[in-house]
């Protein structure tokens, strides 16, 4: 299988706690998403990597939130103390930068997340 | 503040039944791409659209992008209950960043 990858696929944690998830993208992909999806809503942006960099982070990404992708490949994103408020679907998703502009996004089943 | 609006946001119907969501903004995107989600799952891409006034299909589903590449529509011939799921559309814009709607809800009855 060489789509997008998440781990774990699901995680309950207490309010607090510190939580980290990791994406693997296609592997011929050097951008990586992450976004946020509560119940009924479409996915919000957080943050994206164009290889190692990240260039763009979304306020929605508080001081709580880290993400990082060392060397260009996989990306881990961190939430420290966390909060109910929290409680979502995190979605990954990775393109290529050279898709002549269609920007086609391919999607990682998610990390469902619920602080008690 | 782009905007990508989808309607219906809900929509129930009888199997056998055509339907057409729609996908509209103000703003013109550089393609837009329509995705499936079903609960717990990520979304799945089913179409991406580049050209204005450019129609793709793939088997009941018709796509079209609207002329000034700022609406899109998805229609759905002869529904089934696998058709059920969350409809996303995102449109992309020069820098690639992607706007995605709020999703179109649909529910096939038997």
């Amino acid at each position: 299988d060489t789509g997008v990858s998440q781990n774990p696929r699901h995680k309950i944690t207490k309010r607090g706690q510190n939580v980290t998830f990791r994406c693997d993208p296609i592997s011929e992909h050097n951008r990586l998403y992450w976004y946020r999806q509560t119940l009924g809503q479409g996915p919000e942006f957080l943050t994206y990597f164009q290889n190692e960099a990240q260039l763009e982070k979304s306020r929605l990404l508080s001081d709580r939130f880290s993400a990082e992708r060392p060397k260009g490949s996989f990306s881990t994103l961190e939430i420290q103390r966390t909060e109910q408020g929290d409680s979502a679907m995190y979605l990954c998703a990775s393109s290529s930068q050279w898709s002549g502009g269609r920007g086609t996004q391919y999607f990682g089943p998610g990390t469902r997340l619920l602080v008690l | 503040t782009q905007l990508l609006e989808q309607s219906p946001q809900f929509l129930s119907i009888q199997e056998g039944e055509n339907l057409t969501v729609y996908c509209n903004s103000s703003s013109v995107f550089s393609s837009l791409q329509w995705y499936r989600q079903e609960p717990g799952e990520g979304p799945v891409l089913l179409v991406t659209v580049v050209t204005g006034g450019e129609v793709k299909k793939l088997k009941r589903l018709t796509f079209q992008f609207g002329d000034a590449r700022k609406d899109s529509s998805l229609h759905i011939t002869a529904a089934q209950t696998g058709d059920t799921g969350l409809y996303l559309c995102a449109g992309a814009r020069r820098d690639d960043k992607i706007i995605f709607g709020k999703g179109t809800r649909l529910h096939i009855l038997p």
